[in-house]
């Protein structure tokens, strides 16, 4: 069964403007953790924001913001303000416990394009 | 500070040929990690370093890679023989503590392409 599923092989937004990238998750484990990634076409994955299961509050880093919403487990990233460099593929990823020590499991992605 | 080396940045070779990619992590990252990026896919977990002891290598295909990182600091991951499916964009990540926030530190990748 697949952990984390981003159901959006791509998604096209102007600029400055804002813009949501789904992403839901399975899990049975109570302490878990959700990251998004971004990876330009340079291939670096770069971190963007985290959240953990217990955090009370969204995440915020900056232009970015992780709408959880944990009955539904969904792990939204909203990107407002959209930037031309925002352009990249997006991956959402859980931290899960493997043989003892966590790890970390990607979703498939989704493809941003930001126009002028 | 620097971040995640890792070399060569391409390498073409032929199937049943061997290969072999190098990654120096984060100074003072316990963690190491070999993902596999196949194209249009999310990175996929290989093998996970605590130090210089495998912590797990469920995902690796042990027929045919392998992974060392002596010393706990540099690690390599080889493929031999290698085959077509193969093909895919090596990742190599650091952390310092997957505990917290635990976000990793990747490496630009290495891109291979088997013929």
């Amino acid at each position: 069964a697949q952990k984390i599923t981003q159901t959006q092989p791509g998604m096209f937004v102007q600029e400055k403007e804002a813009v949501t990238l789904d992403c839901t998750y399975d899990t049975s484990d109570p302490s878990y953790g959700l990251f998004w990634y971004k990876q330009p076409s340079s291939g670096e994955m770069i971190f963007l924001i985290y959240q953990g299961s217990y955090d009370q509050q969204n995440a915020t880093e900056g232009r970015y913001s992780l709408n959880f919403q944990k009955a539904r487990k969904s792990a939204n990233l909203v990107i407002s303000a959209s930037q031309l460099g925002d352009s990249a593929m997006y991956f959402c990823a859980m931290r899960e416990r493997g043989t003892g020590f966590q790890k970390l499991v990607f979703g498939t992605g989704t493809r941003l394009l930001v126009s002028p | 500070e620097a971040g995640v080396a890792q070399s060569p940045r391409y390498k073409i070779i032929e199937k049943r040929q061997s290969v072999a990619f190098w990654c120096n992590p984060i100074s003072g990252h316990a963690t190491l990690y070999w993902y596999q990026q196949i194209l249009g896919q999310g990175p996929k977990l290989l093998i996970q370093f605590q130090n210089n002891g495998v912590v797990d290598d469920s995902q690796l295909p042990k027929d045919r890679f392998s992974a060392e990182r002596l010393k706990g600091v540099d690690s390599t991951l080889k493929i031999q023989p290698a085959k077509l499916e193969d093909s895919a964009v090596y990742l190599c990540a650091s952390s310092l503590d997957l505990e917290t926030s635990g976000k990793l530190f990747f490496g630009s990748g290495t891109q291979l392409s088997v013929l």
